[in-house]
């Protein structure tokens, strides 16, 4: 498709697990976003690469969250022993290059029982 | 502390109306403002602003960033049901490629 692809859409966990988010970002983007939505909170931001590499690591709210992208496409953000707080629905933006307008996916919503 | 807020919070009108939707911030070495509509899920970019006074357009919508008072206006003219969503004010700054977001508009547009 022509747009940014996550997956899965929606997942739902127990407490303790382990989850792993994915986002395909659109042909030819260079930089890619993690943002996080949650109710009341607004969108957050996570993290951002530029190519494979994350200048940006400022908004992961825990060293429970770490992300990675390969190739300068695809990337994992991967959460460790899930807690409730962090059902939201986790949003991924890309851009064709810095300073340039984010188009986001439909997001995976996580839930955490 | 950085912030960006938008007013009003919801707003509900009958279609064809206009409506003019509100953010103003307070960031320090502001670079961009944008706008976004959410629908059910992914935000759709509407417009970039970095230059003031400069209005965008975009069929019934436009856009215009005024840097002096620190706000970006975005109208809609004859609204109509599908222009129903949250509408989303983000900004960027200078050494930073984060969008900070404020908490959005919600507009409703009855038929």
């Amino acid at each position: 498709g022509a747009g940014v692809s996550q997956s899965p859409s929606n997942k739902v966990t127990e407490k303790g697990k382990d989850v792993e988010l994915r986002c395909d970002p659109i042909s030819g983007h260079t930089a890619l976003y993690w943002y996080r939505q949650s109710l009341g909170q607004g969108l957050e931001f996570l993290i951002y690469f530029q190519g494979n590499s994350a200048p940006d690591k400022s908004g992961l709210p825990s060293d429970r969250f770490s992300a990675e992208r390969t190739g300068g496409s695809v990337s994992t953000l991967t959460i460790q022993r899930t807690q409730q707080e962090d059902s939201a629905v986790y949003l991924c933006a890309s851009s064709l290059d810095l300073n340039q307008p984010q188009h986001f996916g439909d997001g995976t919503r996580l839930s955490i029982l | 502390e950085d912030k960006v807020v938008q007013s009003p919070l919801s707003l509900v009108v009958h279609e064809g109306d206009t409506v003019t939707l509100n953010c103003s911030y307070e960031v320090t070495n502001f670079r961009s403002l944008l706008w976004y509509k959410q629908e059910k899920k992914a935000p759709t970019f509407l417009f970039m602003l970095t230059s003031s006074g400069i209005e965008k357009k975009s069929g019934r919508l436009s856009s215009i960033l005024d840097k002096k008072e620190l706000s970006s206006i975005l109208n809609i003219t004859a609204t109509q049901t599908g222009d129903s969503a949250i509408y989303l004010c983000a900004l960027t700054q200078g050494g930073s490629e984060k969008l900070v977001f404020g908490k959005g508009t919600k507009l409703t547009v009855n038929p």
